[in-house]
């Protein structure tokens, strides 16, 4: 079955970055776009982007394009998102998910990663 | 951006009851909504594409409708199983953007 796992909790200070990982099983890797979306404490979800894991082509929300790369290494079939110069307001659940395409309606999420949450705090 | 406007944001109901969530788009965005079902510490879990489909293995009680700027979900004799919160979803356009979410809480 298709499987997202994510790698584990961070915490950061204000200024750093923070990478995480996203290794995907159960299909092939390079057939399905990986997007992240992220959750504040208490709060609703945010989409942060995307990157076809075959060509590696991204697209970033404007919110984040400044600060987040999203990269992949099919090899180990795995997706990264890097987000720089944390603040506290950075502080949230990251998760990636799997966009599966339609033909009636477009590529929409349907698989999630259990999460990775980042604190940033000094 | 598009925003999505969900409403209530929280809500009590019994098991049995029929529930009815909605979702506003600031603009027409045919049926590219999706519905997402998340339980306290864990994912969301996909349970609608298309405004109107089913995900495989999602319950018949749950049903989507609408097109253009109003869409609806109504979970029908609602579950113990079903408290969670829930959120729509617009992936018409870019940015994605999600809905302020309803939280179905046990009366």
């Amino acid at each position: 079955q298709v499987q997202l796992e994510q790698s584990g909790a961070e915490v950061k200070m204000p200024g750093a970055s923070v990478h995480v990982s996203c290794k995907a099983s159960g299909y092939t890797f390079t057939d399905y776009y990986i997007h992240w979306v992220r959750q504040a404490p208490g709060q609703g979800l945010e989409w942060m982007g995307w990157i076809n894991p075959s060509s590696g082509a991204t697209l970033y929300a404007q919110k984040f394009q400044s600060r987040v790369t999203v990269t992949r290494d099919a090899t180990i079939r795995t997706a990264s998102m890097q987000l720089n110069r944390l603040a506290s307001g950075d502080t949230a659940v990251y998760y990636c998910a799997r966009t599966t395409y339609d033909l009636l309606t477009g590529f929409y999420l349907d698989s999630w990663g259990q999460g990775t949450l980042v604190t940033v705090s000094s | 951006d598009i925003q999505m406007t969900q409403s209530p944001s929280s809500l009590s109901a019994s098991v049995g009851d029929r529930v009815t969530i909605t979702c506003r788009a600031s603009q027409g965005i045919s049926n590219f909504v999706a519905w997402f079902q998340q339980k306290p510490g864990k994912a969301p879990k996909s349970l609608i594409y298309g405004s109107s489909t089913l995900r495989s293995g999602v319950p018949s009680r749950f049903t989507g409708s609408g097109s253009g700027t109003d869409f609806t979900l109504i979970i029908n004799s609602l579950q113990p199983e079903d408290f969670a919160s829930y959120y729509c979803q617009q992936y018409k356009t870019y940015p994605w953007t999600f809905g302020q979410g309803t939280k179905v809480a046990i009366k």
